[in-house]
């Protein structure tokens, strides 16, 4: 079953723009993090946040964690064309093993 | 080396057939994870190793047969399949007992049943 929930789900904006993407999680978590998806291949790894941690950066991504609301926000700044792909928040619930996936944000940014 | 490698890319597969589906890392990372993903959806965990060992199996019909012969290699062995499982199938690895520890997926291979 999913855990999270992105929002929105397709976003398009201009090269050099911010884009926001938003995650929803139900449940207590341990900690979260974000995949980036190029064309329906492999994920790539981007940034994890813990649960006691209310912000992280990383180059040009920058994610916060509200676990009193249960959301998280990847923001990422001066967009770029190869930006574009789709964007996965990922919940890892209590022990180490088990990574849920999001429903994904579809990120176009247009050159 | 960082990378998860699988093998084939693509597979094409009748519903009689037998095949594999092979995942191979050198970084030492001692879980591994079998993910399938539909189209337009998100990824779905199938099974977990640890330490060679399988440590969750979400209600994987038996027709998906893992194996983890060493701390290396991960297999998906595929009997009687079905159209509907027709999906990109997604390895990756992770530092085994380490939670605050992203992981490295594999390129996928995309899986057609006919």
């Amino acid at each position: 079953s999913q855990q999270g929930e992105e929002d929105p789900q397709a976003l398009s904006i201009q090269e050099g723009e911010n884009a926001t993407m938003n995650c929803s999680y139900k449940t207590s978590i341990n900690n979260l993090q974000w995949y980036r998806q190029n064309s329906g291949r492999g994920l790539v790894h981007l940034i994890l946040i813990r649960s006691n941690e209310r912000e992280k950066h990383s180059g040009r991504l920058r994610v916060t964690l509200d676990t009193s609301k249960k959301s998280s926000s990847l923001l990422i700044t001066a967009s770029r064309a190869a930006d574009t792909a789709s964007y996965f928040c990922a919940t890892l619930l209590g022990g180490y093993q088990k990574v849920t996936f999001g429903i994904g944000t579809k990120l176009q940014v247009i050159p | 080396d960082t990378e998860v490698t699988q093998t084939p890319k693509h597979l094409v597969m009748g519903m009689t057939n037998k095949k594999s589906l092979k995942c191979e890392q050198h970084m030492g990372h001692r879980a591994m994870y079998w993910y399938k993903q539909k189209a337009k959806k998100p990824p779905e965990l199938m099974f977990v190793y640890s330490y060679e060992k399988l440590s969750i199996n979400e209600s994987v019909p038996s027709r998906f047969s893992p194996e983890c012969p060493n701390s290396s290699l991960l297999n998906l062995h595929l009997h009687a399949l079905q159209p509907e499982d027709s999906a990109l199938y997604l390895c990756a690895s992770s530092l085994a007992g380490e939670p605050n520890y992203g992981y490295t997926f594999g390129s996928g291979t995309r899986l057609t049943v006919v």
